[in-house]
């Protein structure tokens, strides 16, 4: 158990559902992010948020939408995705956002069909 | 040009060998240096932190950064099988930067009994 948990472990989804990926960290960390995973590319950050406020937000399409309720849980929300979207999406955690250690969460296999 | 290049592997090694891991970058500006381990449908794993230049030692594992070079590595001594994964580099500039992580695409290691 990393610390970071993430449910489900896997969604398969089409195109037009709307479903939520849920983040907890048990570590009192004050930083959580979501990262993108896709086959042969490294891992893509998406979302930042410090003290449950968003500082990053690298250029990703409005269908993700993240929202982070407090310090410990973080959730992306899906509608309207593509099946380019199936990936991995991994949530992590750093006691800081100024803190470059990070710790992940096992991630969800996202399918698009 | 990627920031960070690394080997995909396949990287093959009998049980008991070194196993020899290496990422070059060209941001200068990078001074965070970290290795994960992801075992296959898990998330990713830190396993080594380093900060600037210099050899970091944990167990069977040995971190080293050159920094003049813009090249890091991960040396595991004694491999075993539970050794095989993919093995992440990563890094990230000066903390007030934030957590900006840069990965590399990932080399994949098989300890061979």
């Amino acid at each position: 158990e990393t610390g970071v948990t993430q449910t489900p472990r896997h969604l398969v989804m089409g195109m037009t559902n709307k479903k939520s990926l849920k983040c907890e960290q048990h570590l009192g960390h004050n930083a959580m992010y979501w990262y993108k995973q896709s086959a042969k590319k490294p891992l893509e950050l998406m979302f930042v948020y410090s003290l449950e406020e968003r500082v990053e937000n690298n250029s990703v399409p409005s269908r993700f939408s993240p929202e982070c309720p407090n310090s410990s849980h973080l959730f992306l929300h899906l509608h309207t995705l593509q099946p380019e979207d199936s990936a991995l999406y991994l949530c992590a955690s750093s006691q800081d956002f100024q803190d470059a250690e990070a710790f992940f969460g096992q991630g969800t296999r996202l399918t698009v069909v | 040009q990627k920031e960070v290049e690394q080997d995909p592997g396949p990287l093959s090694v009998p049980e008991g060998a070194i196993v020899s891991l290496n990422c070059t970058y060209s941001n200068s500006a990078f001074q965070y240096f970290m290795w994960y381990r992801q075992y296959s449908r898990k998330g990713p794993e830190l396993l080594m932190y380093t900060y600037s230049s210099g050899n970091k030692e944990d167990g069977r594992f040995t971190a080293q950064v050159d920094k003049s070079s813009k090249y890091i590595s991960l040396f595991i001594r004694d491999s075993q099988p539970s050794d095989s994964a993919t093995y992440l580099c990563a890094m990230s500039a000066a903390k007030a930067a934030g957590n900006k992580l840069t990965f590399g695409g990932g080399t994949r290691v098989l300890v061979k009994p």
